[in-house]
């Protein structure tokens, strides 16, 4: 059984379209979390959801705009997507805000063209 | 702020042989660390965790780590490794105001274990 999944795996796009990444968690966690991996595998934190509310922010454009419908469901949506978008994005959970470790992902590769 | 530094992008080793994989970090506040593991075409996973007491910590897979406040170091190691940890390791940082839920990671070193 899959923890943590991430639908698309790939995501190959133009400048300037709309896209989506869906996670889900099945592990019963309250926590979800979004991360973006650089070309030199900086990976850096964008946001964090606790129970479907924003708790972490991390200075990100705005045109990457997460929504968690339910707690076991975090996605992200990218308007007008920029070449510097490219990267790989990780979602990660965890059972609580306080809790020490992290689920991932397998994370998703969006290349924009 | 934190930061972390993992020096070694990629670290090449046979088999049964010992590995270290160094991190340092900076911070103006005490810490937690941790170290994650990618293993090819999956998501990071949790290899082992200080969070206090011993200052040794021992992980998953036979790993373990030392965390060296006056160094301000936690170098991952393995007496002898295996074929299957070939892997990413990253080393990351949270400090104790802001709890766990910021992890600063490192960019990573790959660990490439040959026969």
């Amino acid at each position: 059984d899959t923890a943590v999944s991430q639908t698309p795996k790939y995501l190959v796009t133009q400048m300037g379209n709309d896209k989506s990444i869906k996670c889900e968690q099945n592990l019963g966690h309250d926590t979800m979390y979004w991360y973006k991996q650089d070309s030199k595998k900086f990976l850096k934190i964008m946001f964090s959801y606790n129970n479907k509310e924003l708790i972490i922010n991390e200075t990100v454009p705005n045109r990457f705009s997460p929504k968690s419908p339910d707690k076991a469901h975090l996605n992200l949506h990218i308007n007008s997507l920029e070449l510097g978008d490219s990267a790989v994005y990780f979602c990660a959970s965890s059972q609580a805000p306080t809790s020490s470790e992290q689920f991932f992902g397998p994370g998703t590769r969006l290349t924009v063209l | 702020a934190q930061s972390v530094t993992q020096l070694d992008s990629q670290v090449p080793v046979f088999e049964e042989a010992p590995v270290e994989l160094r991190c340092n970090y900076s911070s103006s506040v005490s810490v937690y660390l941790f170290w994650y593991v990618q293993y090819p075409n999956q998501g990071l996973q949790l290899l082992l965790k200080y969070l206090s007491g011993s200052t040794l910590v021992k992980g998953i897979n036979g790993f373990e780590a030392e965390f060296n406040k006056s160094q301000t170091s936690f170098h991952l190691r393995k007496p002898s490794v295996h074929i299957s940890d070939t892997a990413e390791y990253f080393c990351a940082v949270s400090d104790m105001n802001t709890g766990f839920q910021k992890l600063v990671f490192g960019t990573g070193t790959r660990l490439l274990v040959s026969p």
